[in-house]
């Protein structure tokens, strides 16, 4: 069973607008959430994190919300541009020294 | 020069062949791992290894080994490739942290393909 979920696999967005990326997971104990992005032909990067201790994460353009009760984070995109177009993999650890559980990816489209 | 490297980046064979993948890191992290890509399945975490004494077994470790020869090389073998185990491979690496996410940094990725 699929600890990390991501049930959109797929996501288009036009130019300017805002992106949201969903993710649920099941493990209350996950304490901390990480975002990658995948180009094609490439390994995935770090992005984004956030620990379970906030709500809230920010750099830039990304943003990450975590709603503890809800087992809910999403990834908040603004402006979304077509350089961002990509796969996102919303990712959970138990602790900052565990193995990194990955959710099955959505794959983000930027319309120019 | 890449901070992880995967060689090779692609290889075909055939169902019961003895196939190696290899991973080299110039970070210095003591941490290295193997994930599988399957479309719909996102990242699948096969063995990590938190130093050259350590090796541990992740998701699904069942019909390959590892071998960590030193800090900085971690290689993956399948011992009599099956199908199922065409995939996208990625080595990954991370540093020991006293507090923070445990973030990784991946190779390229090695496309593997067993006919």
């Amino acid at each position: 069973d699929q600890q990390v979920k991501q049930n959109s696999p797929s996501l288009s967005v036009q130019e300017g607008r805002i992106s949201i990326l969903n993710c649920d997971y099941t493990n209350s104990m996950f304490d901390y959430f990480l975002w990658y992005k995948k180009y094609p032909a490439e390994g995935p990067t770090f992005l984004i994190s956030i620990s379970s201790i906030k709500d809230k994460n920010e750099d830039g353009r990304f943003t990450v919300f975590l709603n503890k009760s809800a087992k809910h984070l999403s990834l908040h995109i603004v402006p979304s541009q077509p350089g961002d177009s990509a796969v996102y993999f919303c990712a959970a650890t138990k602790t900052s020294y565990d193995k990194v559980i990955f959710g099955p990816g959505t794959s983000l489209s930027v319309i120019p | 020069d890449a901070d992880v490297t995967q060689t090779p980046r692609n290889r075909i064979t055939k169902t019961g062949k003895r196939i190696m993948l290899e991973c080299s890191q110039t970070k210095g992290h003591d941490r290295m791992y193997w994930y599988r890509q399957d479309p719909g399945l996102g990242l699948r975490l096969i063995y990590y290894s938190f130093d050259v004494k350590d090796i541990n077994k992740g998701e699904i470790s069942d019909g390959y080994s590892v071998s960590r020869q030193a800090q900085a090389k971690f290689s993956l073998s399948l011992e009599s490739a099956i199908p199922n185990q065409t995939a996208l491979y990625f080595c990954a690496t991370s540093d020991r942290q006293v507090s923070g996410a445990n973030v990784l940094t991946f190779g390229a990725g090695s496309r593997l393909t067993v006919l």
